[in-house]
């Protein structure tokens, strides 16, 4: 198995700009979340899907943070406009679909650098 | 809100020793889950060791094994012959059912010196 796939693995970009993040979970894997990790706060979850569905969104920091997945493979985390403070490094995660419970494996992470 | 405290910010131990990384969490649930991630600097977050909080008995993944503590909410993580590969941050992690969110502590950054 291939793991959690995430792309970029660094972008760097330009106050105000878009920025999207891509993720792809392991098959067969049906919770998906996405987490941001930065020196000051640590590890946070923005949102997690069950079965392609936003369960929980209530970590996305503002309106200019959107999630979706269009489908059980693929989902992605855009910042629009991004300003300088959403310099961190973006993870993705995803678990089996049974139990919430089971333990989440992580991607790489994605470092994002807004100038 | 639900807190997962790690109180040693760095920890350092030489090749071959024993190191014991803390970890205690605050928690109004009976059942839940906890979870010891590595992250060395590649910031791939690893997992290392899980504990579900029902079973008594201490999990163990080879030179790693866990000291659960169920009433003094506990759960420290103990590396046995440590080798320079371990060294990373190590971050603790408690599953809370009731709001279906993995919570993380601030992280230890282990080194292991040669």
């Amino acid at each position: 198995d291939a793991g959690v796939i995430q792309s970029p693995r660094h972008e760097v970009t330009e106050m105000g700009q878009e920025v999207t993040l891509r993720c792809k979970p392991i098959s067969g894997h049906d919770y998906l979340f996405w987490y941001r990790q930065t020196m000051m706060r640590g590890l946070e979850l923005l949102i997690y899907f069950n079965n392609n569905v936003p369960i929980d969104d209530s970590g996305m920091p503002e309106d200019r943070f959107s999630a979706k997945m269009p489908n059980a493979s693929f989902s992605t985390l855009k910042i629009q406009p991004s300003e300088p403070r959403d310099s961190a490094v973006y993870f993705c995660a995803s678990s089996s679909w049974d139990r919430i419970t089971d333990t989440q494996y992580f991607g790489p992470g994605t470092r994002l650098t807004v100038l | 809100a639900q807190t997962v405290t790690q109180s040693q910010p760095e920890m350092s131990v030489q090749e071959a020793e024993t190191v014991t990384l803390s970890c205690t969490y605050d928690t109004s649930e009976s059942d839940y889950y906890l979870f010891w991630y590595k992250q060395p600097p590649s910031r791939q977050m690893i997992l290392v060791i899980r504990q579900e909080a029902y079973k008594q008995q201490n999990a163990t993944e080879n030179r790693f094994s866990v000291n659960f503590q169920k009433a003094a909410k506990s759960f420290s993580l103990k590396i046995s012959d440590s080798q320079l590969g371990d060294a990373a941050m190590y971050f603790c992690a408690k599953f809370e059912g009731g709001s279906e969110k993995l919570v993380f502590g601030k992280g230890t950054k282990l080194t292991v010196n040669p």
